[in-house]
């Protein structure tokens, strides 16, 4: 079965510092990951997606990573600030075409 | 260009009851998806769509039903409320995903609660 799932939970960090977020996968043939957003009571936003031929994409303060060999993502966010804190989801699209999500990571930035 | 749009945003139902959860989207995507979010979990699917007059089982389909008549409108009907339905609904569209660099693009959800 394709899983894919998220460790920690939740995470607390103080502003200012440099965080990552961890998603893992359980089967390597995959066509792309995607890292969303969602804010409480809110929908998902995209952030970044990375495809199978690519190992990281870039957007301003974030950095996603993906190792397929390894089954792992990584979700790099720079100088966190309190905007920052919101539940982080990654989700897989394997050979099937629909996205697989993780559990999420909650994360909080304390000022 | 409103993007995917839902109602309602809240409802509570008794044991039983009926109803449908609406979806439309004005992007002129082929795919639509339903999910459910349970507190603390993430998204599972409870039907997909890839075009007008073609729906499909996700995950979680037991209990929910769907039709997709236009391109625009994808309702997801609860025929009989249980408990166990009380969850977040979420409506999405897409162009076909896979090769593509594409996203889902997610409505605000609708709070479902079955008492």
């Amino acid at each position: 079965k394709q899983e894919v799932t998220q460790i920690p939970a939740a995470l607390s960090v103080p502003e200012g510092e440099n965080l990552v977020l961890n998603c893992s996968f359980t089967d390597s043939a995959i066509y792309n990951l995607q890292w969303f957003r969602q804010d409480p009571g809110k929908g998902l936003t995209s952030l970044l997606l990375i495809q199978s031929s690519q190992r990281e994409q870039t957007s301003g303060r974030l950095n996603a990573s993906l190792d397929k060999s390894s089954g792992r993502s990584t979700l790099y966010i720079a100088a966190s600030q309190p905007g920052d804190s919101a539940t982080y989801l990654c989700a897989a699209i394997f050979g099937n075409e629909k996205l697989t999500f993780g559990t999420g990571t909650r994360l909080t930035i304390i000022p | 260009n409103a993007g995917v749009t839902q109602t309602p945003k809240f409802r509570i139902l008794k044991i039983g009851q009926s109803m449908t959860l609406q979806c439309t989207q004005d992007m002129n995507h082929n795919y639509m998806y339903w999910y459910r979010q349970d507190p603390g979990m993430g998204l599972k699917l409870i039907y997909y769509s890839v075009g007008a007059g073609i729906t499909d089982k996700g995950e979680v389909p037991n209990g929910y039903n769907v039709s997709r008549s236009t391109t625009e409108d994808f309702p997801l009907r609860l025929e009989l409320a249980a408990p166990s339905q009380t969850s977040v609904y979420f409506c999405a569209s897409s162009y076909p995903l896979g090769l593509s660099t594409d996203t889902q693009y997610f409505g605000p959800g609708t709070r479902l609660t079955v008492l």
